[in-house]
């Protein structure tokens, strides 16, 4: 089945202490991209990686990082998370860059910085 | 900043109701403008997607309009049912690569 998975799906965890969210497809994308959703804020853009290697900032790339070692896999990188962190997160994928075609998310990652 | 601004913010409706969605966006050049469902804790899935040349575009019960013009686009839900229940998000490309997205309208369907 075609889909992008992300994990966890729930984490709770403390101010400061490094974590890593993955996000996995398998369908071969070139595009993959991170989101955060916020209440009255809307969906809005971490990073973003056209291809293997290709990495670059989206509308709120602070505190974040991102790395794209293979094309399947696109880990969000929170070096020492904040309260501010504390979001929906989504991962999604699709075959191009140029947002010609259908861009599927994953299944969110709620994380919760206390 | 390009904007994408939708309207209302939030909509109640009876069980077999029609109702439209609005979505204007500002600047351009214009790429190709999307729908999207959201259920609640969800990841969004696509409703459909127009390009400048189209100017409607149906997924069942769902009719997407746009108006290059005036720079509006409309989602039509038809005879609603309760699993229509959902945000629905306008996500406008401008220039091909940069995404805006507008902050949703919330539907809720009641029997």
């Amino acid at each position: 089945e075609a889909q992008v998975t992300q994990n966890p799906r729930y984490l709770i965890t403390v101010t400061g202490k490094k974590l890593t969210v993955t996000c996995s497809q398998n369908m071969n994308h070139e595009y993959m991209s991170w989101y955060r959703q916020d209440p009255g804020l809307g969906l809005r853009q971490i990073y973003y990686s056209m291809n293997v290697e290709v990495t670059d900032k989206g509308d709120v790339p602070e505190g974040y990082k991102v790395s794209r070692k293979e094309k399947r896999n696109f880990p969000l990188i929170l070096e020492s998370p904040s309260p501010n962190q504390t979001s929906l997160y989504f991962c999604a994928s699709s075959l191009s860059s140029d947002h010609l075609y259908e861009q599927y998310f994953g299944p969110g990652t709620r994380l919760t910085v206390t | 900043k390009n904007q994408v601004e939708q309207s209302p913010q939030s909509l109640i409706i009876l069980e077999g109701k029609n109702c439209t969605l609005q979505c204007n966006y500002t600047v351009s050049p214009f790429s190709n403008l999307r729908w999207y469902k959201q259920d609640t804790g969800r990841g969004p899935v696509s409703l459909t997607i127009m390009t400048f040349s189209e100017n409607t575009k149906s997924n069942g019960r769902y009719t997407a309009t746009l108006d290059a013009d005036t720079k509006q686009s409309s989602l039509h839900i038809t005879a609603s049912q309760l699993s229509d229940s959902a945000s629905y998000i306008c996500v406008v490309t401008f220039s091909g690569y940069a995404l805006n997205f507008g902050k949703g309208t919330s539907l809720l369907v009641t029997p």
